[in-house]
Formats: structure tokens, sequence, C-alpha cells
């Protein structure tokens, strides 16, 4: 159980183009997703935290305009790079909480590399 | 201040033996949970353990145990009979805050774990 699906798993773009990561949760219902961002052997950076069938909550200094979340139903929350730049290239991970469970544990999906060219 | 530390960014250890991973936290809030995840090079991360605040016993889960020293605000890892499939990124988490809030995680720099044969 708990299982965390994202796709795709990886992606190059050029510049100047848009890119979509789907994050979904197969087995349980997530009223909270999180998107979190890793740069080569670092640790996770929490990009923003995002609740079905409301805005996104964006931590500080991510530009909610670059990066758009729509949390749509109780199993699929969608990030968006827009305009992607070779900046944004990184790996994006998203993890989902299991709505009443006691332990608030979040489970990961298996991220997305991003390259943008 | 930070709120994980994780102050051993690689340890060895022999296979079929214990290792001990260190986390310490800073928090002022009295309830809280403490997660551990895996992150292989696959990049995927896996919820291993959790330890609540108010927990009188330190949680176990098959080979991994958790050290939980409530007063010196430690959350160590332990893996008993380590194997070479334990070779990966090990992250200590904190979230603040009772469960069943939107509290978020908040992850310590790692800890790379290299299990020889």
């Amino acid at each position: 159980g708990a299982v965390v699906s994202q796709h795709p798993s990886w992606v190059i773009c050029k510049s100047g183009t848009s890119v979509k990561i789907e994050c979904r949760s197969l087995d349980f219902q997530a009223t909270t997703m999180f998107w979190y961002r890793q740069f080569p052997k670092q640790s996770l950076m929490l990009m923003a935290t995002s609740n079905e069938g409301s805005k996104a909550t964006y931590e500080q200094g991510v530009e909610k305009d670059k990066f758009l979340i729509n949390h749509a139903s109780l199993t699929l929350s969608t990030l968006t790079v827009t305009s992607a730049h070779p900046e944004d290239s990184s790996f994006y991970i998203c993890s989902a909480r299991e709505s009443g469970r006691g332990t608030d544990t979040q489970y990961f999906g298996p991220g997305t590399r991003l390259t943008v060219l | 201040a930070q709120k994980i530390t994780q102050t051993q960014p690689g340890m060895f250890v022999q296979e079929k033996e214990a290792v001990t991973l260190d986390c310490t936290y800073d928090t002022s809030d009295p309830s809280y949970g403490l997660f551990w995840y895996k992150q292989p090079s696959s990049g995927e991360m896996i919820f291993l353990i959790y330890q609540g605040s108010y927990d009188q016993q330190n949680a176990t889960e098959g080979r991994y145990s958790l050290n939980f020293q409530k007063a010196r605000k430690s959350a160590n890892l332990v893996i008993s009979a380590s194997q070479l499939g334990d070779s990966a990124m090990y992250f200590c988490a904190m979230r603040e805050g009772p469960s069943g809030g939107y509290n978020k995680l908040i992850f310590g720099a790692g800890t790379r774990l290299a299990v020889h044969p």
C-alpha cells in the first residue's frame, strides 16, 4: 500500500518550453501533496504544499508563477515548470500524505529528472 | 539554527554488522514526529521508520530501530545486520506540530552509507 507514482520519470526539453509533471497516489487518498526539488548530493528542498481544492502554499523564494501547482483531485497533483531554463534542471520529487493516518507519513514518488537544454 | 542535523556526511560499515546514523533535532513544539527515509541511487525516497514525540517506546521496523532520546533531542537510526542493499543516502526528517495538520517535513542534509562485503 501507499504507492505514489510520478510521470514522467525523466524529461529533456528546450529552453522556453513548459513541462508538466504528474504525481498520483495510487492506493490512497491524499488531501495534501508536497513538491520538492533536489540538487545533486543535496537534501530535499520543499517548494510548495499542495492541498486538494485550494491554492498551493509556496515556500519563500519559490516563484509561484514559474512553478504552477494544481491539486485537482484527492489522488492527483501536477507541477508545471513554465518557460523552463537550464537553471531549472533538477530532480523534482513529490510526496503524498495519507489522510486519516496518525503518523502523517509522507510517501514519495520516484522523482522526475528534468534537463533543460 | 538547523532544525535537523546529521553530522555524518558518510559512513562505512561491514556487511552483517550494525550501524548507527546520527540525527539531532531542534524544536520548541512539544508535539512533533521524526522520520527516516532511505534514498538509493535510483532517487526514490523510501520511508523507513517513524517516531512520535509522545511515543513511550523506541520505534522498530524489522532491521531498523530508532534510538529516541528525547532529552538529548536525538533520533538515531540503527540498522542491524547490514546488507549490501542498504548502501544509500539516509535522511532524517521532522514534522513540527501534531499530526493531522498541514505540517511540512524538514529534512537533514543526509548521510551516505556504504556497506562493504
